[in-house]
């Protein structure tokens, strides 16, 4: 199995700007988590889909937001970038299905999407 | 909430040396944890994990960690290590969710010739 993928892989932007960050699950899982990595601040979860819908959310400013589609591609976006948001963004999921076991919960994490805000 | 502690910030062992890196937990109940690594530039990979049962897991590249209640702790321990096992290494907990984790800060480890 192809495990999760994100792209685009490094983004530049400048500050103001807007971004979206994508991620594919491995095939069959419908969770998708995000999470922030930053050398100040360590690894944060910022939240998860499951089934098209939010079902937890991080302690992060309405700037960002995040969407999942019916195939559980997952887009993240923020809106009016500052410096600080510059930072590795992981994906990562899980299968969650109706009757999952917590054994299946396990996350699994893509690669990451470095960002730099310039 | 939960929180973790991962109080050694950098350790350095030689190779074929063995190796203990320390987790210590807070949550209210019998909480989710795992152990992941990442190598440079890379994302997370997940080592071992503990749910219940049998409180010592064994996980992937010859790693095991022990989960002590009395001590709210999860340990990770490998008996020789090499040099490929460079990298960082996270605890994390999963009270409410394993889909939701709060991470320790990290422990960089370094392997000596």
């Amino acid at each position: 199995k192809a495990g999760v993928t994100q792209t685009p892989r490094y983004l530049i932007k400048t500050r103001g700007q807007q971004v979206t960050l994508s991620c594919s699950p491995i095939s069959g899982h419908r969770s998708v988590s995000w999470y922030q990595q930053t050398p100040g601040q360590g690894l944060q979860f910022l939240f998860e889909y499951f089934s098209e819908t939010q079902r937890n959310k991080g302690n992060f400013p309405g700037r960002f937001s995040g969407r999942q589609f019916s195939n559980s591609r997952s887009e993240m976006n923020v809106s009016t970038l500052e410096l600080g948001d510059s930072a590795l963004y992981l994906c990562a999921s899980s299968f969650s299905g109706q009757g999952a076991g917590w054994y299946q919960e396990t996350q699994y994490f893509g690669p990451g999407t470095r960002l730099l805000v310039l | 909430a939960q929180s973790v502690t991962q109080p050694d910030i950098h350790i350095t062992v030689s190779e074929g040396a063995s190796l203990e890196l320390r987790c210590n937990y807070s949550y209210g109940a019998t909480p989710y944890l795992f152990w992941y690594v990442q190598s440079p530039g890379q994302g997370l990979q997940l080592l071992l994990k503990y749910f219940s049962g049998d409180t010592l897991v064994q996980g992937i590249k010859g790693f095991e960690a022990e989960f002590k209640r009395s001590q709210s702790s999860f340990n990770l321990r490998k008996p020789s290590v090499h040099w490929s096992d460079a990298a960082e290494y996270f605890c994390a907990v999963g009270g409410r969710s394993a889909r939701q984790l709060t991470f320790g800060s990290g422990t960089q480890l370094t392997v000596l010739p």
